[in-house]
């Protein structure tokens, strides 16, 4: 199995500034996914980062808005630019095992952000 | 284009019941299909999963799914029902080489 681990568990800003949620792995994963949760909604994949390459983001999500940075096997960071009220929701990080065929996904605690 | 599809919202039984969560989905080739569980105020945590071989998959908690080609379905069960399964269920799709996409949830209630 693979734990993840996120940096904030919440956050408040102001509209117009940038937040940084930082998803760290206790082991070395492939591909790291982050998904967009609305309250009480579902997840929406936002978008796939492997190391060493640029992020694939997914429709309705683009590099300038959540410019995400995968820089080694067991961490990504993603980006919120010019955060918005609208943005307000919780970020989950999510992998799975080196070994492919596991097909198990798992979740990070999940950043729940606000924005005012 | 792949897409999964949970038309209940919301279902509530009573404990001792046996609990029937739909999904369906739609997908061009042989789907990897997953049922994850939600707390209130947590992460998803894994539950079970359906890659091929035999139709009726176990997973954790006492749940089992059951894949059906023949009508696209891939709904989770269990009997009985605990007042402790009360959460939101998520079904999952996972196409090759793809992440997985995410049903709308359906938020379960069993009431003691």
């Amino acid at each position: 199995s693979v734990l993840l681990y996120q940096k904030p568990n919440r956050d408040i800003c102001q509209s117009g500034t940038s937040l940084k949620i930082q998803c760290v792995a206790d082991s070395q994963v492939v591909s790291m996914f982050w998904y967009q949760q609305f309250q009480e909604q579902s997840l929406m994949l936002m978008a796939t980062a492997n190391e060493g390459s640029e992020a694939t983001y997914e429709s309705g999500f683009t590099k300038d808005k959540f410019p995400i940075s995968r820089p080694n096997l067991t961490f990504s960071t993603l980006t919120v630019n010019n955060a918005r009220p609208g943005d307000s929701s919780i970020y989950f990080c999510s992998s799975r095992d080196w070994g492919v065929s596991s097909y198990e996904q798992y979740f990070g605690p999940g950043t729940r952000l606000t924005v005012l | 284009a792949q897409s999964v599809d949970q038309p209940d919202a919301h279902v509530t039984l009573y404990e001792g019941a046996s609990l029937e969560l739909r999904c369906s989905y739609s997908y061009s080739a042989a789907p990897y299909l997953f049922w994850y569980v939600q707390y209130p105020g947590q992460s998803l945590q894994f539950l079970l999963k359906y890659i091929t071989g035999d139709a009726v998959v176990k997973g954790t908690k006492g749940f089992e799914a059951e894949f059906r080609k023949s009508n696209s379905s891939f709904n989770l069960k269990k009997s009985p029902a605990h007042w402790s399964d009360s959460a939101k269920y998520f079904c999952a799709l996972e196409g090759r080489n793809n992440a997985p996409r995410f049903g709308a949830g359906t938020k379960l209630t069993v009431k003691p």
